[in-house]
């Protein structure tokens, strides 16, 4: 256990559905992450929460709505995904966006998408 | 913009014998480096990270890694592999003024062999 708790562990969900990844971390930071792990692809850095506030959408697709009502809880609001958006989804927390590099990230377990 | 490259996608290695991930990188200022773990399933675990000092630092589990700056490199080594090792590795790099911009190399995946 990292301290960063990532639910479901698993989702299978249809291209029409409504879902959403939840994120909590009480490890006292206050910046928050969203990361894609595709396969053969390089983690790609999807959103940067700072003190609640988006500080980085990184050219993510509308079907993907972040939200962060609290320095501890990120949410990963889903619809009408396709199944290329099949991949691990990874959050991370650092004590801010600022000091995430001095640092590093604490990473969540992630959760397994597959859009069907 | 930075960029990392991890010249080997899959290493096998013995267990008892020595290991050397290669790093490198790329970016006009002295970057933050780090190195992650990630076992099957899990998320990423943070093994060790360099940003000033000590060009050699320790991580943990055993591991260490060595800036080199004329070589834009940050291999990841230990002297003895474990079964436990099996995973796969990613260097990391941030940069900006507060290092706030992270990219992530593609990652090496480590099979032991018993």
């Amino acid at each position: 256990e990292t301290g960063v708790t990532q639910t479901p562990r698993h989702l299978v969900m249809g291209m029409t559905n409504k879902k959403s990844l939840k994120c909590e971390q009480h490890l006292g930071h206050n910046a928050m992450y969203w990361y894609k792990q595709s396969a053969k692809k390089p983690l790609e850095l999807m959103f940067v929460y700072n003190f609640k506030e988006q500080t980085e959408n990184n050219s993510v697709p509308s079907r993907f709505s972040p939200e962060c009502p609290n320095s501890s809880h990120l949410f990963l609001h889903l619809h009408t995904l396709q199944p290329e958006d099949s991949a691990l989804y990874l959050c991370a927390s650092s004590p801010t966006s600022g000091k995430g590099a001095e640092t590093g990230y604490t990473f969540g377990s992630g959760t397994r998408l597959t859009v069907v | 913009a930075q960029s990392v490259t991890q010249p080997d996608i899959h290493i096998t290695v013995s267990e008892g014998a020595s290991l050397e991930l290669r790093c490198n990188y790329s970016y006009g200022a002295t970057p933050y480096l780090f190195w992650y773990v990630q076992s099957p399933g899990q998320g990423l675990q943070l093994l060790l990270k360099y940003f000033s000092g000590d060009t050699l630092v320790q991580g943990i589990k055993g591991f260490e890694a060595e800036f080199k700056r004329s070589q834009s490199s940050f291999n990841l080594r230990k002297p003895s592999v474990h079964w436990s090792d099996a995973a796969e590795y990613f260097c990391a790099v941030g940069a900006g003024l507060y290092g706030q911009n992270f990219v992530f190399g593609p990652g090496t995946r480590l099979s032991v062999l018993p």
